[in-house]
């Protein structure tokens, strides 16, 4: 069974750009979650997506947003990006809303110049 | 708001001895709890979860411990070993929410 995938693994911007991570979960799981881990830092949950609603946001600005796709995998989108944008962005995936195992993905790590 | 504490932030043992780590939880609401491995460069990787209707759970060298009431659990490594080197996040959730996760704790397994 594939595990929860994520592109690109890598992405440089500089200050001001927009950037968009993608992330596919494991078949049939319909929950998908991202998390922001800065160097030398926890993970900080940003979004929460299941059945392609919104379900819970992190205290992150608005210019951090998101979207789930019918096929269930998601798209997170950072605008006006800062130089502490920069971190290893995770995805995650469960079976669904109240079923709470999470399996992580690679992650992308985002470069901000 | 939602808060883990976990402790110590760095961890080293002797090969074969045991680690300990602890987490605690400010929300009374979270009923689960998960403990994640992360090596250098890699994913999270679940190694141990227990739910809050249950206080104990073992799997080989790995044990984990929940007191509801204090609002506490524990990782337990046993026979540590120089691959169980690595960071260890615990977390905490309510009924699938996201997951607030500790700040980590880094293992170094002495060899």
């Amino acid at each position: 069974e594939a595990g929860v995938t994520q592109s690109p693994t890598h992405l440089i911007k500089t200050r001001g750009q927009q950037a968009t991570l993608r992330c596919s979960p494991i078949s049939g799981h319909t929950s998908v979650y991202w998390y922001q881990q800065a160097l030398g830092l926890g993970l900080q949950f940003l979004l929460w997506y299941d059945e392609g609603e919104e379900r819970n946001r992190g205290n992150f600005p608005p210019r951090f947003s998101g979207r789930q796709f019918p096929n269930y995998s998601s798209e997170l989108n950072v605008n006006a990006l800062e130089l502490e944008d920069s971190a290893l962005y995770l995805c995650a995936s469960s079976f669904g809303s109240g079923q709470e195992t999470q399996y992580f993905g690679p992650g992308t790590r985002l470069l901000v110049l | 708001g939602e808060n883990v504490e976990q402790h110590p932030s760095t961890l080293s043992v002797q090969e074969g001895d045991s680690a300990v780590i602890k987490c605690t939880y400010s929300d009374s609401a979270s009923n689960y709890f998960p403990w994640y491995k992360q090596e250098l460069g890699k994913r999270p990787q679940l190694i141990i979860d227990i739910r809050s209707n249950v206080g104990e759970k073992k799997d080989q060298r790995i044990a984990v411990t929940l007191n509801k009431t204090a609002k506490h659990f524990s990782l337990h490594i046993t026979e540590t070993q120089p691959e169980d080197s690595a960071v260890y996040f615990c977390a905490a959730s309510w009924n699938g929410n996201k997951l607030v996760f500790g700040a980590g704790t880094i293992l170094r397994v002495k060899s």
